[in-house]
């Protein structure tokens, strides 16, 4: 299946201080990424849906002005957590979209483990 | 919300055959169900999928009741490293999001 990588794998960082994560598609173009964060034995939310080119799409509840998302390119979206806290402290995911012969499939990062302190 | 309904937790024995259900009564005929995993700490991994005819690939097979109202997940040969949350989603065929559910733990036991 297709790859998608994130870096860094895991972060640690001042509370007040602004955090940037990386999602990579490796052998294919996603012109739409997906960011989600997942709590200790919760599931998956979808925090927002990007899109190369233009702005993202936020999920009711996400604040746009603290998860700053950026999809640059057809391979690439960056996730920026502004002025953290440790509220934000969580397990944030990538996934991309591939295109196969008849239906679309999504794939996900390893996941970046953010700790605020 | 999703709109699976799946048991919390589910044990198999190594070697054995998993079988795991996922009922979704209300799946509308531009669904698929599509099937990942997320083993601890890592990102969701994508198994397989389909809209009403039973699928295989090398990592599993869907079999999906006619009315298509539910399926199974079936991996034939458990191995302790497939202990891992799996997720049964619906989603149509393009440009939609995935909304996880709680999933299924899976525990395979030697």
């Amino acid at each position: 299946g297709a790859v998608v990588s994130q870096h860094p794998s895991w972060v640690i960082c001042k509370s007040g201080t602004s955090v940037k994560i990386e999602c990579r598609s490796l052998d294919f173009q996603a012109t739409t990424m997906f960011w989600y964060r997942q709590f200790p034995k919760q599931s998956l939310m979808l925090m927002a849906t990007s899109n190369e080119g233009s702005k993202a799409t936020y999920e009711q509840g996400v604040e746009k002005d603290k998860f700053l998302i950026n999809h640059a390119s057809l391979t690439l979206s960056t996730l920026t957590v502004t002025s953290a806290h440790p509220e934000d402290s969580s397990f944030y995911i990538c996934s991309a979209r591939d295109f196969g012969w008849s239906t679309e499939t999504q794939y996900f990062g390893p996941g970046t483990r953010l700790l605020v302190l | 919300d999703a709109k699976t309904t799946q048991p919390p937790s589910m044990d198999c024995a190594e070697g054995r055959a998993a079988n795991l259900p996922c009922n979704h009564s209300t799946i509308s005929g531009n669904e698929y169900v599509y099937w990942y995993r997320q083993i601890h700490s890592q990102g969701p991994q994508y198994i397989i999928h389909g809209l009403k005819n039973n699928e295989t690939n090398e990592m599993a097979s869907l079999i999906i009741t006619e009315d298509r109202k539910s399926s199974t997940l079936i991996l034939p040969h458990a191995t302790l490293r497939d202990t891992a949350v799996y997720y049964c989603i619906l989603t149509e065929e393009y440009g939609n999001k995935l909304v996880f559910g709680a999933g299924t733990i899976l525990r395979v036991k030697s």
